[in-house]
C-alpha cells in the first residue's frame, strides 16, 4: 500500500466548473497536508497547506481534510485552462514526507 | 526573497560515471530536503537535513548516492557510479525547521534534470 494515493487521471473539466481532486494516506499520525501544482517540465508549486479538519480556503482554491477518513481534498473554483496541470498530495507525519504520483488536470477552453 | 537555487540544470552522462549536483536553500531555511522524480511519478524523498544532520535517509541508495551538507547552508548529492536507472529530475526543496504550523511547506528549486545513457 503507497502512504499517499491520488488517482493519476487525467481529469477533464470545461472552464469555469469546479474541479475535485482527491488524495487519501495511510499514516493515522500524518500532520500536515499540502497540494502542489506541477506544470511540465517545472517544479512542484506550493498551493495550499492544511493542518486541522475542515475546510481552508484561499482565492479559488479549497482544501479539505478529514482525519477520520484519511482523506484530503482539492477544489478549484471557476477552472482557467492555465489550471491545467499535475496536482502533487504531500503528507508529513513525523517528519516523513511523502508525495502523492499527482492527478493531471485538464480544462478546456 | 531569492528562492532555492540548484545547478546544473541539465546533465547527461554515460552509466558508471559519476555526477554531483548542487543546491542552495532559501535563507533562514534549516531544512534541505533532495527528491528523485522519475518521469511521471511523484517526486520520491532521497535525504532530509536538519542544519548538517540528516534526518531521514532511509530511501538513499547509500551504495552509489552521497549527501553532505556541511555548513548547514547549501548541499551536494552525488552518484558514483551512475546507472540508467537514474535518469530522473533531482529536486531540492527547503524549509523553516521550526514545530509550528507552516514550518515544513518546503520550496523547490528549479530541479537537476540528469540523464544517464
Amino acid at each position: 500500500q503507497k502512504e499517499v494515493e491520488q488517482n493519476s487521471g487525467p481529469l477533464s473539466v470545461p472552464e469555469g466548473a469546479i474541479a475535485s481532486l482527491n488524495c487519501t494516506y495511510s499514516d493515522r499520525g500524518s500532520q500536515s497536508f499540502f497540494w502542489y501544482r506541477q506544470y511540465s517540465g517545472k517544479s512542484p508549486e506550493l498551493i495550499m497547506s492544511i493542518y486541522s479538519n475542515g475546510d481552508k480556503e484561499d482565492g479559488r482554491f479549497t482544501a479539505q481534510l478529514n482525519k477520520a477518513s484519511q482523506y484530503v481534498s482539492l477544489l478549484i473554483r471557476d477552472s482557467q485552462p492555465s489550471d491545467s496541470a499535475t496536482y502533487l498530495c504531500a503528507v508529513n507525519g513525523f517528519n516523513k514526507f511523502y508525495f502523492g504520483s499527482g492527478t493531471k488536470l485538464n480544462v478546456k477552453p | 526573497e531569492a528562492g532555492v537555487a540548484q545547478s546544473p540544470r541539465y546533465k547527461i552522462i554515460e552509466k558508471r560515471q559519476s555526477v554531483a549536483f548542487w543546491c542552495n536553500p532559501i535563507s533562514g531555511h534549516a531544512t534541505l530536503y533532495w527528491y528523485q522524480q522519475i518521469l511521471g511519478q511523484g517526486p520520491k524523498l532521497l535525504i532530509q537535513f536538519q542544519n548538517n544532520g540528516v534526518v531521514d535517509d532511509s530511501q538513499l541508495p547509500k551504495d552509489r548516492f552521497s549527501a553532505e551538507r556541511l555548513k548547514g547552508v547549501d548541499s551536494t548529492l552525488k552518484i558514483q557510479p551512475a546507472k540508467l536507472e537514474d535518469s530522473a529530475v533531482y529536486l531540492c526543496a527547503s524549509s523553516l525547521a521550526g514545530g509550528g504550523p507552516g514550518d515544513s511547506e518546503q520550496y523547490f528549486g528549479p530541479g537537476t534534470r540528469l540523464t544517464v545513457t
